[in-house]
Parts: structure tokens; C-alpha cells; sequence
């Protein structure tokens, strides 16, 4: 089965400083890799995602890339903001269209 | 708000009990998933409905059940509980199958305490 691994599991960036997540994941299948953010006591809520027919994606300031041959995907936030803080986890789909989730990232943006 | 709804929102409860959750779809989902996420941790998968039908299952507990109904919602049991199943319960939908780009919609989720 899919195993999704994410580093680091705790991060700290003064506001305006850029954040890298990092996530690695097993099943050469797999093809669609979403990102969720979750905020304290809240659902989690997708802010991006890339399929496996690009390397990379842009929205505003969060952007992601992906590279099959090495199996990882990245979430890149530029310009933090306070509001960025929350916990992100990565994902990968399986044959069968579940996600398997990464462990999570606690971002803290220090204003 | 995902369209996808959870009840109840809070559940406390005794070990040794018997409890449900209840999720509701975003309207014309047909998939439906079940996560556990204990404090601190992350989404563990448990299961997968898809139009009635289980799909795939994850590290779900023999003591957990589920099943979806003809009007699409679904339902997960949990029976025999015990202190470490105290954990929020969400409930996800998604359009299809075997679409390719299938997003999960998460719902609000369900928080079970059991004492």
C-alpha cells in the first residue's frame, strides 16, 4: 500500500520568510497529490493540489512541485502570513482513490 | 463550509459503549471516507463507501463499523469503546470512483471523549 512521509513535523518562519514541506511517497501509482490545511479544532481544507501530468503549480503564494522519478512533492508558501499558521499535510491517492495522508507540518508564522 | 455534514458534533461517552456518526454527503457525491485523527496525529484512513458499496478498507478496528445507505449518507459504529478511540472522527465525499482528480471534501468532524 501507499506510505506518505512528511518532514519536518513542526516549523517556525518569521513573517515574511518563505516555508518548505516536504513529502516522499511509495506507490508509483499514484497520481494526484492534494494538499490540506487544518486549522486548530477545524475540517481539513484542500489549498492545493498537482496531478501527476505536471511538475509544478501556482496559487498566490503557495505553489507545489512534483518529481515522479524521485517520488516526493513539496508545498512552498512565500511571503508568510500569521494566518498561514496551522498544521499542512501532504497526500497521495491509491489505486482505489483513497488518500493516504503524511503526518502533518505544524507551521507557526512569528509575526 | 465543504457541504458535507456530521452529527453529532460532540459525542462523550463511556467506555464499553456503543456509539454512531453520521455523515451526510456534499450533494451528488457518491464516495464517501471515514478518517480517525487522534490528538496530535494525523488522518488515518478507515474506510471507503462508494454508492452503497464498501470500496477499501484502512487501519480500521474490528469493533468499527460502517455502511452507506440508499440516500447516500453513511454511518460509522463503534462499539466496545475504549480510552484510545477518544479521537475526531471526520467524514470526507468525493464525486466519483475512478475519477482521476478526485477531491475530498471534509466534513466538520465528530468529537468522541470517551471516559
Amino acid at each position: 500500500g501507499e506510505n506518505v512521509e512528511q518532514h519536518p513535523s513542526t516549523l517556525s518562519v518569521q513573517e515574511g520568510d518563505s516555508a518548505v514541506i516536504k513529502c516522499t511517497y511509495s506507490d508509483s501509482a499514484s497520481n494526484y497529490f492534494p494538499w490540506y490545511k487544518q486549522e486548530l479544532g477545524k475540517r481539513p481544507q484542500l489549498i492545493i493540489d498537482i496531478r501527476s501530468n505536471v511538475g509544478e503549480k501556482k496559487d498566490q503564494r503557495i505553489a507545489v512541485t512534483l518529481n515522479k522519478t524521485a517520488k516526493h512533492f513539496s508545498l512552498h508558501i512565500t511571503e508568510t502570513q500569521p494566518e498561514d499558521s496551522a498544521v499542512y499535510f501532504c497526500a497521495a491517492n491509491t489505486g482505489a482513490n483513497n488518500l493516504f495522508f503524511g503526518t502533518g507540518t505544524r507551521l507557526t508564522v512569528i509575526p | 463550509d465543504s457541504g458535507v455534514t456530521q452529527t453529532p458534533k460532540h459525542l462523550i461517552t463511556a467506555t464499553g459503549q456503543r456509539v454512531t456518526l453520521r455523515c451526510s454527503p456534499r450533494s451528488g457525491d457518491l464516495s464517501v471516507y471515514w478518517y480517525q485523527q487522534s490528538l496530535d496525529q494525523g488522518l488515518q484512513f478507515l474506510i471507503q463507501y462508494y454508492n452503497g458499496e464498501e470500496r477499501a478498507k484502512g487501519n480500521i478496528l474490528e469493533r468499527f463499523s460502517a455502511q452507506q445507505f440508499p440516500d447516500l449518507h453513511s454511518e460509522l459504529n463503534l462499539s466496545s469503546l475504549e480510552l484510545g478511540d477518544s479521537a475526531l472522527y471526520f467524514c470526507a465525499s468525493s464525486v466519483a470512483l475512478r475519477h482521476p482528480y478526485n477531491e475530498q471534501f471534509f466534513g466538520p468532524g465528530t468529537r468522541l471523549t470517551v471516559l
